[in-house]
């Protein structure tokens, strides 16, 4: 059983579409986050839920809007894709006391 | 803000050798987690270990150990025995200990285990 799990892994599209890609743990935890990993590896946090509420809103472009439907779903929705945004996307959840995260696989972006 | 900094970008270790990576933190906080995790060219991040702040103790799983030293915001990860498993980007990783906080990557360490 996949405990965090990202839709699709791949992801290849071309500038000025609008693309979403989806998150589901079955781990029982409260908080979900989104990661994105630019390509230089850095992991920088964009958003955090804790039961369907938004916690945390980093400073991101308005074209990235997150849902979460439900404690156990966090989906990610882009807006005008543009190059900028081509890289790895991570899904993650915890307890909203802690303390460790767990990954999706992660969302490959590509903006062409 | 927190930061998380791990001042070697690349690091080798031959096979059955032990490594350590470094990491030091900034923070003024006194209760916060500290983590290890794991990057394989498979994309999938993986929890290696967890320090919590409180704790003296050092943690261990297996191979893998820290050494903290809370006073000075050092945070090192020791894998013995290395295997070519163990080949990944290790990044080290902070967490406050209030509810709801983010956790803070640092920049990664690029492991290679030479058979």
């Amino acid at each position: 059983d996949t405990a965090v799990s990202q839709t699709p892994k791949y992801l290849v599209t071309q500038m000025g579409n609008d693309k979403s890609i989806k998150c589901e743990q079955n781990l029982g935890h409260d908080t979900m986050y989104w990661y994105k990993q630019d390509s230089k590896k850095f992991l920088k946090i964009m958003f955090s839920y804790n039961n369907k509420e938004l916690i945390i809103n980093e400073t991101v472009p308005n074209r990235f809007s997150p849902k979460s439907p439900d404690k156990a779903h966090l989906n990610l929705h882009i807006n005008s894709l543009e190059l900028g945004d081509s890289a790895v996307y991570f899904c993650a959840s915890s307890h909203y006391q802690g303390p460790e995260a767990f990954f999706g696989q992660g969302t490959r972006l590509t903006v062409v | 803000a927190q930061t998380v900094t791990q001042s070697q970008p690349e690091m080798s270790v031959q096979e059955a050798e032990t490594v350590t990576l470094s990491c030091t933190y900034d923070t003024s906080e006194s209760d916060y987690y500290l983590f290890w995790y794991k990057q394989p060219p498979s994309r999938q991040m993986i929890l290696v270990i967890r320090q919590e702040a409180y704790k003296q103790q050092n943690a261990t799983e297996n191979r893998f150990s820290v050494n903290f030293q809370k006073a000075a915001k050092s945070f090192s990860l020791k894998i013995s025995d290395s295997q070519l498993g163990d080949a990944a980007m290790y990044f080290c990783a902070y967490r406050r200990g209030n509810y709801g906080q983010n956790f803070v990557f640092g920049p990664g360490t690029r492991l290679s285990v030479l058979p």
